[in-house]
């Protein structure tokens, strides 16, 4: 299967600092998706993008197919953001997501 | 945004028993997925369902576990004896159509605790 490594593992910010969380694959992708996962643990879509740049409010989302990666960058954080970050990721065959091991932001305020 | 629904939200159990997990997909969509998440780990993929058979699945769905598709709207996910070990959260997500490459929508997720 594909690996997908994240980074960094966690990370503590300040209310109001900017933060980027990187994945990468180490395959070709047909599909890339950033969630979000809540203190309720429900997972919430924030990306569809296997490539090129989105933008969602404070949020914008960065894939490079061609060097496999994908960054995440949030602007402005609120204690709201906390939680953990999953990248996951869909090969060019087969019908499955792989996830990462996901980013844990504690934002305090 | 369209949403697929899980039932129930948390579902305790004793080891040994059954338990049925149930989730609605979205109504136009093709195909259906169940995941899981032991606590403090990633995501796992379990099974992907299609044209009303299994198109693929993972180590981890052995032959404890099934899905069915018993009629047009429900997908549920069954694992036959429970073990302390199959405790997690299960998600059910479902796509539209996997040629166009768009989007999973995934379900709020199944808490199981086996007792």
């Amino acid at each position: 299967g594909i690996q997908v490594e994240q980074s960094p593992p966690d990370l503590i910010l300040q209310e109001g600092a900017n933060s980027t969380l990187r994945c990468n694959f180490s395959d070709s992708v047909n599909n890339l998706q950033w969630f979000h996962q809540n203190p309720w643990g429900q997972l919430i879509n924030l990306f569809y993008i296997p490539s090129g740049t989105k933008q969602n409010g404070r949020l914008s989302a960065t894939t490079v197919a061609t060097e496999r990666y994908s960054l995440l960058y949030i602007s402005s954080s609120q204690t709201t953001d906390s939680g953990v970050y999953f990248c996951a990721v869909e090969g060019t065959t087969g019908n499955q997501f792989y996830f990462g091991t996901g980013t844990s932001l504690t934002v305090i305020p | 945004e369209p949403e697929v629904t899980q039932t129930p939200s948390h579902q305790v159990t004793q080891m040994g028993q059954e338990v049925i997990l149930r989730c609605v997909p979205i109504s136009n969509h093709l195909y259906f997925y169940w995941y899981r998440q032991i606590l403090g780990q990633k995501v796992e993929f379990l099974v992907s369902f299609y044209n009303n058979e299994i198109s693929e699945k993972s180590e981890i769905f052995d032959d404890q576990f099934s899905v069915e598709r018993p009629d047009g709207s429900n997908f549920t996910l069954k694992i036959r004896s429970t073990k302390l070990e199959d405790s997690a959260m299960y998600f059910c997500a479902s796509r539209e159509d996997r040629l166009a490459k768009n989007i999973q929508y995934f379900g709020a997720g199944t808490r199981l605790s086996v007792l």
